[in-house]
């Protein structure tokens, strides 16, 4: 049993390019969430997802795009990078309302 | 939206002394969770605690969900519990919504 597990670990992008965060986890939940941090501060929502085949925006959606095709996966798609969206990325899963388990981060850096 | 704030935003201890810290927020909530992030970065789970209080080890944790705060006690501490706490309260949907942390130093 993973629990919640992120690749990459680490990533460096140039200003335009674009890429995709995948999470995974093995435990059958149905929610699922992407937050980021940045430095000296706490988890911002960007999005998250209730369930397969759906998704909704949280605090700080702009930027970003997601998608939860297979209830295990949800992925964090950045179409165009910008320098603000440095920062470490952190996946999230509960089932129902309850404690939430985290991933490992995603260490994203923007030139 | 709701606010939640964490006090003190610094802490640092001796090895073996005790703290106590905070967690208030603006509205009412139907879940909060403390949450440990070690100096790796890695978030850890510590309590779930909508209400009441709970105890694991040297980590107990109290919710007065009528008057919006909650507190998380360490006691003895030992340098293991470096690193940032954070409470977090489920406002409205299935969002989470974090404090800015408490970041604790324990020397030896």
């Amino acid at each position: 049993n993973a629990g919640v597990t992120q690749t990459p670990k680490f990533r460096v992008l140039k200003t335009g390019q674009s890429m995709t965060l995948l999470c995974a986890q093995d435990m059958n939940h149905e929610y699922m969430y992407w937050y980021r941090q940045d430095p000296g501060m706490g988890l911002r929502l960007i999005h998250y997802s209730v369930g397969e085949g759906t998704t909704a925006k949280g605090e700080v959606p702009d930027g970003y795009n997601v998608s939860r095709l297979k209830k295990q996966n949800f992925l964090l798609g950045l179409e165009s990078a910008a320098p603000s969206q440095t920062s470490v990325y952190f996946c999230a899963s509960t089932e129902g309302g309850e404690t939430q388990y985290f991933g490992p981060g995603t260490r994203l850096l923007v030139l | 939206g709701i606010q939640v704030e964490q006090s003190p935003p610094d802490l640092i201890l001796q090895e073996g002394a005790n703290s106590t810290l905070r967690c208030n927020f603006s509205d009412s909530v139907n879940n909060l969770q403390w949450f440990h992030q070690n100096p790796w970065g890695q978030l850890i789970n510590l309590f779930y605690i909508p209400s009441g209080t709970k105890q694991n080890g040297r980590l107990s944790a109290t919710t007065v969900a009528t008057e919006r705060y909650s507190l998380l006690y360490i006691s003895s501490s030992q340098t293991t519990d470096s690193g940032v706490y954070f409470c977090a309260v489920r406002w409205s949907t299935d969002k989470l919504i974090f404090g800015t942390g408490t970041r604790l130093q324990v020397f030896p």
